[in-house]
């Protein structure tokens, strides 16, 4: 079973509210990944945890925070954010983040910041 | 830097008409090639890794071939299931703190009409 899943599906949000996107997978993984992809481009990394510690933060802003409570949970916090934060928010995981091993991806969650 | 290009950025092809998309990459060394599938609004479906030149892979009517300096995804016969945009991702040698990253290219998205 090569599956990712995420919730919600769809998120609206003031820029004042918080709220968390919440991944999970049960492959054994040891490695997951959070992307934002906008309209019409390619996924760009924000974070990589390893062994259930951040290895990767891509200059993300603070407004987003990730959290990996255990080896198949992965959160991000979101706060404050702004109406560009709109965007699919996708979750990966892969058994290491080494040896070019493949990242299988979550359905995202589409969050549109009002 | 390194540098992932595809092309074409899109391509209409008639049911049965076989045709191929181009991904060529700059790294400084290749850990691994990624080819995924993603339909509008959902998270790329994983298709292959390729990890050195003169490697091939095929899956239905989907076949990825790598050489140095690029890869192909050749479909054939395909049917308008196949419509979605076709991504490639290479994972870099690098440095301890590249550790886990994908490059993406652009993107091809391909359109199948019966």
């Amino acid at each position: 079973d090569t599956e990712v899943t995420q919730t919600p599906k769809h998120l609206v949000m003031g820029m004042t509210n918080k709220k968390s996107l919440k991944c999970e997978q049960h492959m054994g993984h040891r490695a997951m990944y959070w992307y934002k992809q906008k309209a019409k481009k390619p996924p760009e990394l924000m974070f990589v945890y390893s062994y259930e510690k951040l290895s990767i933060n891509e200059s993300v802003p603070s407004r987003f925070s990730p959290e990996c409570p255990n080896s198949s949970l992965l959160n991000l916090h979101l706060h404050a954010l702004q109406p560009e934060d709109s965007a699919l928010y996708l979750c990966a995981s892969s058994q290491d983040g080494r040896q070019g091993s493949e990242q299988y991806f979550g359905p995202g969650t589409r969050l549109t910041v009002t | 830097e390194d540098q992932v290009t595809q092309s074409p950025e899109a391509l209409r092809l008639q049911e049965g008409e076989s045709s191929s998309l181009n991904c060529s990459y700059t790294v400084s060394g290749l850990r691994g090639l990624f080819w995924y599938r993603q339909d509008p609004g959902k998270g790329p479906e994983f298709l292959f890794t390729l990890y050195s030149a003169g490697e091939e892979k095929e899956k239905e009517r989907l076949k990825a071939t790598l050489t140095k300096k690029e890869s192909f995804l050749h479909i054939t016969a395909p049917k308008p299931e196949d419509s979605a945009t076709y991504l490639c991702a290479v994972q870099a040698t690098g440095t301890t703190d590249s550790w886990g990253k994908l490059q993406f290219g652009a993107g091809t998205q391909v359109v199948v009409t019966p």
